[in-house]
């Protein structure tokens, strides 16, 4: 099993341009998290998504950002017409259940110039 | 609100030396407490959960409610026991999903 699969790992968008990041959870895994991490802070919950469903969004910003996670694929979280805040590490994690240990990626770090 | 507090950027022991990292918490409840572990250019790890209550790669963490703090403690410090350090809160289970609350980390850096 080779772990949470993050991609890209390093990502530079110009402002008002789109962001996609992909994650792909542990084999068996159909529980996903997504987590932001900016400069000097700790990891803050955004969402957690079931397979085409979101279960819980109460952490992510109400405009521009989105997250899914589709029958067959990666899950994405997207930010459109990114900004200079939204430069962060951005990590996934993935469980079998909600209910059991999550597995983290190695996360994108994004950038914004 | 649930918080998590580590109050220590940076903590530098020498090899041998006992280590101690700390963190407290502030919840209305009976949350579970973890502490992961991200070593240089690696993925985020689970190091311990107290209801474990386990001692992982030497590592122990006492979970006291009465003062809410789970610092994490080893009594001898290895020089690959450097890495970044992260106290994290859930819910209890029957909230139903793995939401943590991190602190912002503390980096543990061993001198030889």
């Amino acid at each position: 099993n080779a772990g949470v699969m993050q991609n890209p790992r390093h990502l530079v968008r110009r402002r008002g341009q789109e962001a996609r990041l992909r994650c792909s959870p542990m084999k068996g895994h159909s529980h996903v998290y997504w987590y932001r991490q900016l400069p000097e802070e700790g990891l803050k919950f955004m969402v957690y998504l079931q397979k085409e469903n979101i279960i819980d969004e109460s952490g992510m910003p109400k405009e521009r950002f989105s997250a899914e996670f589709p029958k067959e694929g990666p899950s994405i979280l997207r930010i459109q017409q990114v900004v200079r805040g939204d430069s962060a590490a951005y990590f996934c994690a993935s469980s079998p259940t909600g209910l059991t240990e999550a597995f983290f990626g190695q996360g994108t770090r994004l950038t914004v110039v | 609100a649930q918080r998590v507090t580590q109050p220590e950027k940076l903590l530098s022991v020498f090899k041998g030396a006992p280590v101690e990292l700390k963190c407290n918490y502030s919840y209305s409840g009976s949350p579970e407490l973890f502490w992961y572990v991200q070593y240089s250019r690696q993925r985020l790890q689970l190091l311990l959960r107290h209801i474990s209550r386990e001692s992982i790669k030497g590592f122990t963490a006492d979970l006291n409610k009465g003062e809410t703090s789970f610092h994490l403690k080893k009594p001898f410090a290895q020089e690959e026991d450097s890495a970044m350090y992260y106290c994290a809160l859930n819910p209890p289970s029957g909230a139903g999903s793995y939401q943590l609350t991190f602190g912002k980390g503390t980096k543990l850096s061993v001198i030889p």
